[in-house]
């Protein structure tokens, strides 16, 4: 089974809009991360937010973090075409930082 | 801006060769990593290094993958036999800000073509 699993898998939405993805996980973590990939280009970390935080900031990104749903959910706000992207979310497993599938993001101009 | 740089960009190479992929982290991180991500599928765990030692492998990381650090600024990876199945792009991370498996720092990664 997966640690991480975000929802949905692909959105498209258009420039100036909000997107919302979301990332369910198993066990219980100390923190969980956000991540973006570009097509074909290394993972850059965005956030982190620990076990004992609910909700976190970042420039555009907007983290919530609900440990008894097991659940995080991220904001972009005002997105940008830029922003299109994969989205994961990260979790440690048994000593392993673990990727989900990914949110597939289309920001439209 | 510090980064993870990774060589070569790309790999082509034999079924049953022996391929060595190459990094260097950042200079004063202490964790390094190695992940791989076949077309079109998730970001995979293979192995973690700290202080000149495997920390956490996965179950992909047989005996025919092997992590080395041979100096103090590079990172490499060694395939000794690769397969078909080993064509994908690694990745090299590394992080050193505090605690392992935070804020990682990935590298542009090798696309390595098994043929």
């Amino acid at each position: 089974s997966q640690q991480g699993e975000e929802d949905p898998q692909a959105l498209s939405i258009q420039e100036g809009e909000n997107a919302t993805m979301n990332c369910s996980y198993k066990t219980s973590i100390n923190n969980l991360q956000w991540y973006r990939q570009n097509s074909g280009r290394g993972l850059v970390h965005l956030i982190l937010i620990r076990s004992n935080e609910r909700e976190k900031h970042s420039g555009r990104l907007r983290v919530t973090l609900d440990t008894s749903k097991k659940s995080s959910s991220l904001l972009i706000t005002a997105s940008r075409a830029a922003d299109t992207a994969s989205y994961f979310c990260a979790t440690v497993l048994r000593g392993k930082l673990i990727f989900g599938q990914g949110t597939e993001l289309s920001v439209k101009p | 801006e510090p980064e993870v740089t990774q060589t070569p960009s790309h790999q082509v190479t034999q079924m049953g060769q022996e391929v060595i992929l190459r990094c260097v982290p950042i200079s004063n991180h202490l964790y390094f990593y190695w992940y791989r991500q076949i077309l079109g599928q998730k970001v995979e765990f293979l192995v973690s290094f700290y202080n000149n030692e495997i920390s956490e492998k996965s179950e992909i990381f047989d005996d025919q993958f092997s992590v080395e650090r041979p100096d103090g600024s590079n990172f490499t990876l060694k395939i000794r036999s690769t397969k078909l199945e080993d064509s994908a792009m690694y990745f090299c991370a590394s992080t050193g800000d505090g605690e392992p498996n935070e804020k990682l720092f990935f590298g542009s990664g090798t696309q390595l073509s098994v043929l």
